[in-house]
């Protein structure tokens, strides 16, 4: 069984381009989490998905950060218009249900690294 | 809201050393509490859980007991290795409730 599988593993981009960090979550996951880490830091919590829907987006800036996770597809964090302070390490992580017994399977993350 | 408090790192230990990293919690009811890893450039893996109190999760060696008395949930390993050497997050999760992490301690044991 795979796990979760993030790409791209690192991504570069310049002010005011545009990210797209993908997620495919472990095969039969309908819950989808993606956090972020700084250098040195804990993961702070961005955004919860179930399939097509935002359960809890409190952890994700109101501006230029937007997420998904369609009914066929990997789920996708999308970044606009960069800045530096964006760099950071995202990761997503999946459950198969939200009972509090439920663990998380966490992937590799993707680098982001604004020039 | 729930949160998760862990001690500030970095813990630098010799190799065969006696390892306790401390984990205190506060939230309502009763969440299931974890220990999940990260060795360096890789995402967070789980270490262990337990999900009442007076649980004892171990794996690889490492133990942590739910102690709902004291709200807390310790980690400790009775001898380190070099190959434990990583970042260690203490989390909770109450029913319907998303994963709340701490603020990772990282752990540097030396041959």
């Amino acid at each position: 069984n795979a796990g979760v599988m993030q790409n791209p593993r690192h991504l570069v981009r310049r002010r005011g381009q545009e990210a797209r960090l993908r997620c495919s979550p472990v095969k039969g996951h309908s819950h989808v989490y993606w956090y972020r880490q700084l250098p040195e830091e804990g993961l702070k919590f961005m955004v919860y998905l179930q399939k097509e829907n935002i359960i809890d987006e409190s952890g994700m800036p109101k501006e230029r950060f937007s997420a998904e996770f369609p009914k066929e597809g990997p789920s996708i964090l999308r970044i606009q218009q960069v800045v530096r302070g964006d760099s950071a390490a995202y990761f997503c992580a999946s459950s198969p249900s939200r009972d509090r017994e439920g663990k998380l399977f966490f992937g590799s993350g993707t680098q982001l690294s604004v020039l | 809201g729930n949160s998760v408090t862990q001690m500030e790192g970095p813990v630098t230990l010799s190799e065969e050393a006696f390892l306790t990293i401390n984990c205190t919690y506060t939230a309502t009811g009763y969440p299931s509490l974890f220990w999940y890893v990260q060795y360096p450039g890789e995402g967070l893996q789980l270490l262990l859980k337990a999900t009442k109190a007076d649980d004892k999760g171990s794996n690889k060696g490492f133990e942590a007991t739910y102690r709902k008395e004291t709200t807390s949930f310790h980690l400790e390993k009775g001898s380190v290795q070099v190959s434990d050497s990583a970042v260690y997050f203490c989390a909770l999760r109450g029913y319907g409730q998303n994963f709340v992490f701490g603020p990772g301690t990282r752990l540097s044991v030396l041959p």
